[in-house]
């Protein structure tokens, strides 16, 4: 199983970029690296999924290394209400369906 | 229909009491999965059903008892439980269980439970 390593917080401020970094040394030719958000009382929300290199989407960036031992997730501009857990989570065939939670970040966005 | 539906959303119990969780998914998704959570501490994953079987049970104690009738809805039995129980129950979905796909684990709201 491959564990993930997170900061265990981070703050930032309105319209600034953050970028969360999560590193899994251990991860298998064969899972994929995908990111949460979590509110308080809330099931985590999914964020992005990627294997490698770079994927993109409407709320977020995943930068994946060739080694794909770390992962950075990129929030563009946050506001007040990106404040959250964020967590990664490796998945996929190696031991499909039992992914581990890290401890996760929490985001502070102050104004 | 894009949500995982869980019920109720808060319950009490107290430690003779038998009740149930209930989670319910239309997109399709044959891989349902129980997770616990306490506060501030990450989801701990319970039991993983793929294709309406039991795949995976992270050795939890038998008073929690899973249930899956059909592709689309998932149970949690409860009975006996302990005070140390008290947590949200969140149920989650996926593709597969492999869920290369772009949308990974879609999860409910959770059932926030009381065991007193």
């Amino acid at each position: 199983l491959a564990k993930t390593t997170q900061p265990i917080s981070m703050d930032s401020y309105e319209g600034q970029e953050v970028n969360i970094t999560c590193s899994h040394n251990n991860i298998a030719t064969n899972d994929y690296i995908t990111w949460y958000q979590q509110f308080p009382s809330q099931g985590p929300r999914f964020i992005i999924q990627g294997y490698k290199t770079k994927v993109t989407n409407e709320v977020a960036s995943l930068f994946i290394p060739a080694d794909r031992k770390s992962s950075t997730l990129s929030l563009p501009r946050v506001s007040l209400s990106d404040t959250a857990v964020y967590y990664c989570l490796v998945v996929g065939g190696t031991n499909a369906g039992k992914s581990t939670f890290g401890d996760g970040t929490t985001l502070t966005v102050k104004p | 229909d894009t949500e995982v539906t869980q019920t109720p959303k808060h319950l009490v119990m107290g430690m003779t009491n038998k009740k149930s969780l209930k989670c319910e998914q239309h997109m399709g998704h044959r891989a349902m999965y129980w997770y616990k959570q306490k506060a501030k501490k990450p989801p701990e994953l319970m039991f993983v059903y793929s294709y309406e079987k039991l795949s995976i049970n992270e050795s939890v104690p038998s008073r929690f008892s899973p249930e899956c009738p059909n592709s689309s809805l998932l149970n949690l039995h409860l009975h006996a439980l302990q005070p140390e129980d008290s947590a949200l129950y969140l149920c989650a979905s996926s593709l597969d269980l492999v869920t290369g796909s772009d949308y990974g684990y879609t999860f409910g709201s959770g059932t926030r439970l009381t065991v007193v």
